[in-house]
């Protein structure tokens, strides 16, 4: 069974002060590894895919990194506009067609 | 990136009562989409996964008969929560992933369903 394990579970940093949120993960043949953003009651908001370890991808002040067992969420110098639950989730292969599976999710406060 | 909308943003209705809720993609099309369920403070729950043109998919322990799927188009999934009660309070989320295979899912914005 594919498992998504997120922590921390909640993060409170003041803004500018840097810091990273992690994915571990546990799945039969990775596909893809998908960040995502949610704002409180809105639907998730696509970040970033990383297909294969050693990849990484940035956007803005995020930037994502992926080995065989684990991804972070680097957040550098941070803003209050990046608080937010950030969620991770993984895609398996064989017989799992699109679905994700998502972990519990890091809910970031970026003080000013 | 590509948009999914859901309708309606919300809805509160009685209990025993059914309520329908849409799901489009609007500038591409889409042969699954997947429907979720999120409590408060919790991640997203798959329920199903809608095909189109053939029944849906249900995760185990959903009920397939009180969570009634239709994939009518390449373009809609439509959720019917059937005799609704409380319990089933709770933020209903879809998504469709841009092209068959290894691709993000995008979603919707939401539906927030309250039974009274």
């Amino acid at each position: 069974e594919d498992q998504v394990t997120q922590s921390p579970e909640a993060l409170r940093l003041q803004e500018g002060e840097s810091s990273s949120l992690n994915c571990s993960y546990t799945v039969s043949g990775l596909r893809g590894l998908f960040w995502y953003r949610q704002d409180p009651g809105k639907g998730p908001e696509f970040l970033f895919t990383l297909y294969s370890a050693g990849e990484e991808k940035e956007k803005e002040r995020l930037k994502a990194t992926l080995t065989k067992k684990e991804s972070f969420l680097h957040i550098t110098a941070p803003k209050p506009e990046d608080s937010a639950t950030y969620l991770c989730a993984v895609q398996a292969g064989g017989t799992s067609g699109s679905r994700l599976t998502f972990g519990e999710g890091t809910q970031l406060t970026v003080n000013p | 990136g590509a948009v999914v909308s859901q309708h309606p943003s919300r809805v509160i209705c009685k209990s025993g009562t059914s309520v329908k809720i849409e799901c489009r993609s609007l500038d591409f099309q889409a042969t699954t989409m997947f429907w979720y369920r999120q409590f408060p403070k919790q991640s997203l729950m798959l329920m199903a996964t809608s095909n189109e043109g053939s029944k849906a998919t249900y995760e185990q322990g959903v009920e397939k008969d009180k969570f009634l799927i239709n994939h009518a188009s390449l373009t809609l999934s439509t959720l019917t929560v059937t005799s609704a009660h409380p319990e089933d309070s709770s933020f209903y989320i879809c998504s469709a992933p841009r092209d068959r295979g290894l691709s993000e899912q995008y979603f919707g914005p939401g539906t927030r369903l309250t039974v009274t």
